[in-house]
Formats: structure tokens, C-alpha cells, sequence
């Protein structure tokens, strides 16, 4: 079974940088047909995609967002990670972390770490 | 863009027949998937490319997607359906996810 977790500083200030990591456990982030996302969802509100980033290193990032989005991968530590830069109160939200998989010209997200709460405050 | 819209709420009584609905533009040319979400809880895959099931997940969830709606539907619905229900696809390579629909049973 694969488990995703979120670690990071949950308090950031405003125009600073948001970093967060997320660690795979129960599978090789490099093995199958995998891609890993960002998905981010503000208090009472609805999910946001935020990109996904594949193993070969290769991303997509939502043309949406405001804050400049940065997704790599570290093979060697089986994890991912997020950095959105320029931060700003509207950057506050959870955050998930979340595999995915492409079959039959479909994507669907399948396992989705707990979630881990960001706040952007000075 | 490529937005997904989504009724903010509906209600249904337990035991009867749950429509959620999704509507994009030429949504039914692409896969559709669906996430449920109970508070406090990471969301779950329920429905992908359109109407198929993950292992684990009740036949009552079942999917269909045509023009530009794509319907989740829960038959029987039980008490521990309600939950936010949410819609995504993917336009070209950016993920989109509807606005979230809240499932009442009562």
C-alpha cells in the first residue's frame, strides 16, 4: 500500500518561499507509470491542482496560479517536492501531496497524502 | 480556461438515488474522475474515466459522461455518503477540479 507524507514549515511570512516535501513509503517513486502532484485546498474551499512533476523530471504546473511554482524529484530519497515562491495570505491552504497514474488516456489521482496546512502570515 | 461547474449542494434521503452533476465545455471528449471528501479527511478516488469503480469503492458509485456533463450517481445512498464530492479532468496537460458538491443525506 502507498502512502504519501507531507513535511514542511507550517508558518510562512509573506514573499518568502513555501517548501515542502513529500516522502513515499510502500512503493519506488520510479517504478510504473507514475506522476506526482500538488493539490492544495484553503480553508472551506475546494481543491486546487497546483502541478505534477514525473520522475524524468519533466512537469506541468496550473497557468492560474500567481505564485511561481518550482517541482522536483530525488529518486534517491523516494520523494517530491514543492517550492511556490512569493507567497502571499492567499497562499494559505492545505496542502496534499498525491500520485497519480495515466491508462487508457486517463489520469486519475489515486493515493493522496494527509494534508499538511500551510499559513502565510508575518 | 477550462473550468468544471458544479451545483454547490444537494440533499437526498437515505435509501434513495443521489445525482451529482459537472458540466464543462465538450467535458464528455475527456475522461472524467470524482474524489470524495469527508471532513477532515483527505479526498478519495470514487469514479475514473468516466464510469469506472477503484478496487474498494461500493457498486452504489457509478459514473457517466456525455456533451458537456458528467454525472456521479449513488444509488442507495447510506449516511456515510455525505461528503463533498468533487469532479476533475484534465484539460490538455493542467488538472481541473469542479468547485465541490455537498451531499446531504437526511
Amino acid at each position: 500500500q502507498v502512502q504519501l507524507q507531507e513535511s514542511g514549515p507550517g508558518l510562512v511570512k509573506p514573499s518568502q518561499t513555501l517548501s515542502l516535501t513529500c516522502t513515499v513509503s510502500g512503493g519506488s517513486i520510479s517504478s510504473g507509470s507514475y506522476y506526482w502532484n500538488w493539490i492544495r485546498q484553503p480553508a472551506g474551499k475546494g481543491l486546487q491542482w497546483i502541478g505534477r512533476v514525473y520522475t524524468s523530471g519533466s512537469t506541468n504546473y496550473n497557468p492560474s496560479l500567481k505564485s511561481p511554482v518550482t517541482m522536483s524529484v530525488d529518486t534517491s530519497k523516494n520523494q517530491f517536492s514543492l517550492k511556490l515562491s512569493s507567497v502571499t495570505a492567499a497562499d494559505t491552504a492545505v496542502y496534499y501531496c498525491a500520485r497519480g497514474y495515466c491508462s487508457g488516456g486517463s489520469c486519475p489521482i489515486d493515493y493522496w497524502g494527509q494534508g499538511t496546512l500551510v499559513t502565510v502570515s508575518s | 480556461s477550462f473550468d468544471l461547474t458544479q451545483p454547490p449542494s444537494t440533499s437526498v434521503s437515505p435509501g434513495q438515488t443521489a445525482s451529482i452533476t459537472c458540466s464543462g465545455d465538450k467535458l464528455g471528449d475527456k475522461f472524467a474522475c470524482w474524489y470524495q471528501q469527508k471532513p477532515g479527511q483527505s479526498p478519495v478516488l470514487v469514479i475514473y474515466q468516466d464510469n469506472k469503480r477503484p478496487s474498494g469503492i461500493p457498486e452504489r458509485f457509478s459514473g457517466s459522461n456525455s456533451g458537456n456533463t458528467a454525472t456521479l450517481t449513488i444509488s442507495g445512498t447510506q449516511p456515510m455518503d455525505e461528503a463533498d464530492y468533487y469532479c476533475q479532468a484534465w484539460d490538455s496537460a493542467t488538472g481541473v477540479f469542479g468547485g465541490g458538491t455537498t451531499l446531504t443525506v437526511l
